[in-house]
């Protein structure tokens, strides 16, 4: 069965430094997304990504946060110089349909920053 | 931000028997429900959805029920096993597949 698949699973990184997340969806999905969740608190939406452009994005995706398609099957997270409160669970997502809300999870990269 | 409030955190359930777990929520423009189930180590996985035109929807063992003059969401799986011991976050979306999540209750199916 076709899965998202995320890397790395787990990432320790100082404070300031630049983290990427790296995700490749099922591979004839066209709507692209990123969750997260910090522990102990909801999933919560970060940004959704479709025809090589941002879709939407939540107050949390601020200027510190970027998305990329670089090569048609890779979708990446950037986080650029990391603050504590980007510790978290990252999730990815997609799906085939735009509409619906049944995503296709991937098992998150655990970020800890330090 | 308390849109979606998933007011119990576990719930403990023995075999056999039915689990029902519910959903508040304060928005009325929400256009589909859903439910996802997580278990530890793993992303969320979808379990099943409702439209807003609706009020139930089964699947198997699985219903999902939605009184939109109560803005209520309720689970029941019956009957219940232990592999459905897992967090079951209530979702919402109103377009876009930007969905809110619950807090998730903590399912815990015993023998």
């Amino acid at each position: 069965e076709p899965e998202v698949t995320q890397t790395p699973s787990h990432q320790v990184t100082q404070m300031g430094q630049e983290v990427i997340l790296r995700c490749v969806p099922i591979s004839n999905h066209l709507y692209f997304y990123w969750y997260r969740q910090i522990l102990g608190q909801k999933v919560e939406f970060l940004v959704s990504f479709y025809n090589n452009e941002i879709s939407e994005k939540s107050e949390i995706f601020d200027d510190q946060f970027s998305v990329e398609r670089p090569d048609g099957s890779n979708f990446t997270l950037k986080i650029r110089s990391t603050k504590l409160e980007d510790s978290a669970m990252y999730f990815c997502a997609s799906t085939g349909t735009s509409n619906t809300g049944e995503l296709f999870f991937g098992e998150g990269s655990r970020l800890t920053v330090l | 931000d308390q849109q979606v409030k998933q007011n119990s955190p576990s719930l403990s359930v023995q075999e056999g028997r039915i689990s029902i777990l519910n959903c508040d929520y304060t928005n009325s423009m929400f256009d589909y429900f859903l439910w996802y189930k997580k278990y530890p180590a793993e992303g969320p996985t979808f379990l099943i959805s409702i439209s807003s035109i609706k009020d139930k929807n089964e699947d198997g063992r699985f219903t999902v029920f939605l009184n939109k003059s109560a803005k209520h969401l309720s689970l029941h799986i019956v009957p219940s096993q232990p592999g459905d011991s897992a967090v079951y976050f209530c979702s919402l979306g109103g377009g876009g597949n930007k969905l809110t999540f619950g807090t998730g209750t903590q399912l815990k199916v015993e023998l």
